[in-house]
């Protein structure tokens, strides 16, 4: 079955602390990744698709689909980085129809 | 462009009732998807639809229908509720389906007594 699994809920840092929120994903064919991020009382918003291989806010994630991960990494961490962040899954190819499958999610909290 | 739009806001219901939630794409865009997100979880995919089609249905029952309107916007319906059905209800809009980034609303948030 597709799955995405995050397997920590909260994760807290200090500011200025690298930041590595875990992704794992299930699916045998070549699958899109996002990572979406809610901050506090605001909408749902895309933060980075892999295919895009960008960096927004400092933040970067590879996949890797050997270990079948799509972590989500910053070198220094800052205080409006906290917010609730989401790794989805999107089927590739021929299979994909936009359908987003995603994980329970990771608080990150950073800490001044 | 105000975004994805969303109604209500909130909704308070009772077991048994029905709820219709209502959706309004970004300008442009002809798909629309929607999302149920339990308290503590990530959101699950109910519904795709482009261009006034199905183009997709998630693991939910037959309680659960929608539609897409010929000016994109689209309705969620759900009907004989249950406690369970108390979520936040998103609608994401795209221009097309596949690799598209899909646009977030603020969702509707459904409480059934």
């Amino acid at each position: 079955a597709q799955r995405v699994t995050q397997p920590e809920k909260l994760l807290s840092v200090f500011k200025g602390a690298p930041v590595e929120l875990k992704c794992n994903y299930s699916y045998s064919g070549s699958p899109e990744l996002f990572w979406y991020v809610q901050y506090s009382r605001q909408r749902l918003q895309l933060l980075l698709r892999h295919i895009s291989r960008e960096s927004i806010k400092g933040f970067t994630a590879d996949l890797n689909k050997g270990e079948t991960s799509f972590h989500l990494k910053k070198p220094f961490a800052q205080e409006e980085d906290s917010a609730m962040y989401y790794c989805a899954f999107a089927g590739g190819g021929s299979s994909n129809t936009g359908k987003l499958i995603f994980g329970q999610g990771t608080t990150l909290q950073v800490k001044p | 462009d105000a975004g994805v739009t969303q109604s209500p806001t909130h909704l308070i219901k009772t077991r048994g009732q029905h709820v219709t939630l209502r959706c309004s794409p970004i300008s442009g865009h002809k798909s629309v998807s929607w999302y149920q997100q339990v308290l503590g979880q990530g959101p699950q995919f109910i519904f795709q639809y482009y261009e006034k089609e199905e183009r997709g249905r998630g693991n939910f029952p037959d309680r659960f229908s929608a539609r897409q309107f010929p000016n994109y916007s689209s309705e969620l319906n759900v009907n004989a509720l249950l406690l369970g059905d108390s979520a936040l209800y998103l609608c994401a809009s795209s221009f097309a389906t596949a690799r598209n980034e899909q646009f977030f609303g603020p969702g509707t948030r459904l409480t059934v007594l």
